[in-house]
Parts: structure tokens; C-alpha cells; sequence
């Protein structure tokens, strides 16, 4: 199945700071999505960027999306040591006829030291 | 917001022994759900897809004579992990799509296998 490939595959800044992951995918795609975990926890949704918007706000997440180029970057400004977690990028795609998958990437451990 | 749920939260059980998951959508009706599955400090991976009503559509690689899933209703899908062993310890996920585009994760159903 389609996955997307992020790097870096793990980011330590300290407070204050800001972070920049990235992430890159195959195909077309109706969305992409980034989600956070915190370790052995479920995700949380953070933002969602349609394959027709470039760029998107939401508090201090910005994210991006380069359809030509097939890839999405995810900036946390100001980092806070509750931060840190495990950030995935996931793209919504269409499998065939009505039916819609939503694969994931291989995620970023963000750790943000205070 | 939509709330999806997952029965149980967390399972132990022996080796060869069957284990049945639930997914609920609590306040909305789901026309399709997926069940991910994620190994420790991985990303999560799509198992299958369910649309109720009709057979589930699986990934590449997933047995799915070994992961029943059964989508009984417009807010109800069910995982069966047959004959379990140690190999499928892992935390499973599900999710609910609404309107083609929008997913809710529940928070994810811990399951070791001794």
C-alpha cells in the first residue's frame, strides 16, 4: 500500500525553537492530513491540507503542500516541550470508484528539550 | 465532534486463542471504517477496509482468513484476531470516514499475546 516517506525519521530542538518535518508520497491525492501520537497513545488530528490549497494555518502548525513535486512539510513555531511526540503525515487517495483509502508515513519523533 | 470508540481498550490473552475488537461511531454513521495496526515505534499500517454491508477489502499481505472483520452496521465494525499468537501483539486502530473525506481514529485497542 501506498506509504509516504517523512524525514527526518527523528528531530531534537530545544524551546523556542522551530520544526520542520517533511513528507513525500507517490501518487495522486484528494488530502493530506498530519497527525501527532504521543508514545502509546492514539492520534490527534492537526491539520488538513486539500490537494487544491498550497499552504495552511492552524495556531502555530503551518503546513504546506507542493502537488508537483508530491510533497508536504509540517512547521511547529515556537516548539514547546509538550510537543513531543511522534508526527505522522497521512494522504487521503481514491482506490477505485467511491472508495478512499488513507495511508500513512513512516512519522518523525519530534523531542523538544526545555 | 465525532467520537469512535474502541471495545476493548487494552486485551491479554493466550496463544491460540481468538480476540474480537470493536469499533463504534457514537454520534454518527459511518459508511466506511479502516483497521491500521501499529508495531512499536512504527508507523500505522492499513489493514483493511470495511464498508457495511458488504465483504472487506484487504491490504496486500494481511490474511484475512486470520483477521475477520465484520461490518455489521452504519456504526458498527468488528476485527477478529483468529488463533492469535505472539507475532500479533500489536496495537490496532480503526477509524471512520464521513463524507469521503473527513477520518475519526479511535483511541486504539492494546492486544499482547502470550
Amino acid at each position: 500500500s501506498q506509504q509516504g516517506e517523512e524525514d527526518p525519521q527523528a528531530l531534537s530542538i530545544q524551546e523556542g525553537e522551530n520544526a520542520t518535518m517533511n513528507c513525500s508520497y507517490k501518487t495522486s491525492i484528494n488530502n493530506l492530513q498530519w497527525y501527532r501520537q504521543n508514545s502509546g497513545r492514539g492520534l490527534v488530528h492537526l491539520i488538513l491540507i486539500r490537494s487544491n490549497e498550497r499552504e495552511k494555518h492552524s495556531g502555530r502548525l503551518r503546513v504546506t503542500l507542493d502537488t508537483s513535486k508530491k510533497s508536504s512539510s509540517l512547521l511547529i513555531t515556537a516548539s514547546r516541550a509538550a510537543d513531543t511526540a511522534s508526527y505522522f503525515c497521512a494522504m487521503l487517495f481514491n482506490s477505485g470508484g467511491s472508495n478512499y483509502k488513507l495511508t500513512f508515513g513512516k512519522g518523525t519523533l519530534l523531542t523538544v528539550n526545555p | 465532534g465525532a467520537v469512535v470508540s474502541q471495545h476493548p481498550s487494552w486485551v491479554i490473552c493466550k496463544s491460540g486463542t481468538s480476540v474480537k475488537i470493536e469499533c463504534r461511531s457514537l454520534d454518527f454513521q459511518a459508511t466506511t471504517m479502516f483497521w491500521y495496526r501499529q508495531f512499536p515505534k512504527q508507523s500505522l499500517m492499513l489493514m483493511a477496509t470495511s464498508n457495511e454491508g458488504s465483504k472487506a477489502t484487504y491490504e496486500q499481505g494481511v490474511e484475512k482468513d486470520k483477521f475477520l472483520i465484520n461490518h455489521a452496521s452504519l456504526t458498527l465494525s468488528t476485527l477478529t484476531v483468529t488463533s492469535a499468537h505472539p507475532e500479533d501483539s500489536s496495537f490496532y486502530i480503526c477509524s471512520a470516514m464521513v463524507r469521503g473525506e473527513t477520518q475519526y481514529f479511535g483511541p486504539g485497542t492494546r492486544l499482547l499475546v502470550l
